[in-house]
């Protein structure tokens, strides 16, 4: 069975930094590319950031360009996101997800159930 | 950057058929996706390529993509089917997925 499960977040000041963690099961997690996906809780789907299967190649939403930093541990089936400079409107809930299909007409499946980050002084 | 644009909310019967659609320019040129959020879940994928399911899905839930407008199809609406629901496009030239802003489908 396939399974992502998130860890790490939690409350931090703006201007502080968060680690994420992707624990992946069920799948060979080397073949995969793998994403970084966030919902403000009550709003709309915001891409993030995903990272190649080797983990040579990454890519950010303008919104976090510079900021976050996308990483992963194929020996240990990992994946992680570096969030440095936090701001409020990150608070968000943080999603993992594998992308499958074709490399320009990607999707997402499975998800996982997510890791909510919340930036407040 | 590429936009897909949905309608906040679109209300049905059971029994009937909701239409829930993803506009965006020349949408016809990329392949859409389709996820249903429940209240408090993760996001599942529903439709993918347009129009193909993945295995669990009912046939009742089905994709179209034609000139600047995809569709997802819920035949036959029961009270399960109350979710969010959204497209999803890869855009070539931002190097990024895009999500469209999301449509909450209300069973009356």
């Amino acid at each position: 069975q396939v399974r992502l499960l998130e860890s790490g977040g939690g409350l931090v000041k703006p201007g502080g930094s968060l680690r994420l963690s992707c624990a992946a099961s069920g799948f060979t997690f080397s073949d995969y590319y793998m994403d970084w996906i966030r919902q403000v809780p009550g709003k709309g789907l915001e891409w993030v950031s995903y990272i190649t299967n080797g983990g040579r190649d990454t890519y950010y939403a303008d919104s976090v360009k510079g900021r976050f930093t996308i990483s992963r541990d194929n020996t240990k089936n990992l994946l992680f996101l570096q969030m440095n400079s936090l701001r409020v409107e990150d608070t968000a809930i943080y999603f993992c997800a594998r992308e499958r299909g074709d490399r320009y007409t990607s999707y997402f499946g499975p998800w996982g159930r997510g890791t909510l980050v919340t930036v407040s002084s | 950057s590429y936009v897909l644009t949905q309608p906040p909310s679109v209300s049905v019967a059971p029994g009937q058929t909701a239409r829930i659609t993803c506009r965006g320019e020349n949408i016809d040129s990329k392949s859409v996706h389709w996820y249903q959020q429940r209240p408090g879940q993760a996001p599942v994928l529903v439709v993918y390529y347009d129009s193909d399911r993945p295995s669990g899905i009912p046939e009742r839930l089905s994709g179209s993509n034609s000139g600047n407008t995809a569709t997802l199809t819920i035949s036959r609406v029961e009270a399960g089917d109350e979710a969010d629901y959204y497209c999803q496009v890869w855009d070539t030239n931002s190097v990024h997925h895009v999500f469209g802003s999301g449509t909450k489908v209300i069973v009356l």
